[in-house]
């Protein structure tokens, strides 16, 4: 398996708060994503980085921001958390843009109360 | 983005070969058919991908037809750890998305 974590694993916090989750790699890949996934909805891109500090949104990008200090570091935050933003978020990495062979992480799960 | 078409449920008993079936008769000839998985809570698998030669590998083996309008994914022998959703996925060229749909769930029976 892919060598990717990522934390917290599980976290509930309350509205209106930031939150940053964080995905890990230790393959070196170049481009790391950000997923959601909720009932109904199946896995929907929200940020990726093709690069160290090199960044562009998906398609539900509304809400969130990312950064990519270190290869193996992709962040996710939530500027202001809100109730619709309760979902499991994976990550994934893969080793160029140009192939959609990605490895996911084990997921976090947010709730927003 | 080529969209695909797959079955909502499907069954099968353990140690027999699992068929799963896709449609995705808009395809273009650079976008490669994908097969993932992914087992309850867990983050997606990738599975196997082609693009007009059918392929194996340790986990399975893609059939695509001709035509390449449709594709079967093979387990040669399910195991009850092989219940989970498998989704078969479009892309290709400078397309680096994923665009997961509803995917198949695989039940494998004792």
């Amino acid at each position: 398996d892919a060598g990717i974590t990522q934390s917290p694993r599980h976290k509930v916090t309350e509205t209106g708060t930031p939150v940053t989750l964080r995905c890990h790699q230790t393959e070196n890949h170049r481009y790391m994503y950000w997923y959601r996934q909720d009932p109904g909805h199946g896995l929907r891109l929200i940020h990726y980085s093709y690069g160290v500090k090199d960044t562009d949104k998906g398609e539900v990008s509304d809400g969130y921001s990312v950064s990519r200090s270190k290869t193996e570091d992709f962040l996710l935050t939530l500027e202001s958390a809100t109730s619709s933003q309760t979902s499991v978020y994976f990550c994934a990495i893969s080793e160029d843009g140009y192939s959609t062979k990605q490895y996911f992480g084990p997921g976090t799960r947010l709730t927003v109360t | 983005d080529a969209k695909t078409t797959q079955p909502t449920s499907m069954d099968c008993a353990e140690g027999r070969a699992a068929n799963l079936p896709c449609n995705h008769s808009t395809i273009s000839g650079n976008e490669y058919v994908y097969w993932y998985r992914q087992i309850h809570s867990q983050g997606p698998q990738y599975i196997i991908h082609g693009l007009k030669n059918n392929e194996t590998n340790e986990m399975a083996s893609l059939i695509i037809t001709e035509d390449r309008k449709s594709s079967t994914l093979i387990l040669p022998h399910a195991t009850l750890r092989d219940t989970a959703v498998y989704y078969c996925i479009v892309s290709g060229g400078s397309n680096y998305k994923l665009t997961f749909g509803k995917g198949t769930l695989l039940t494998v029976n004792p």
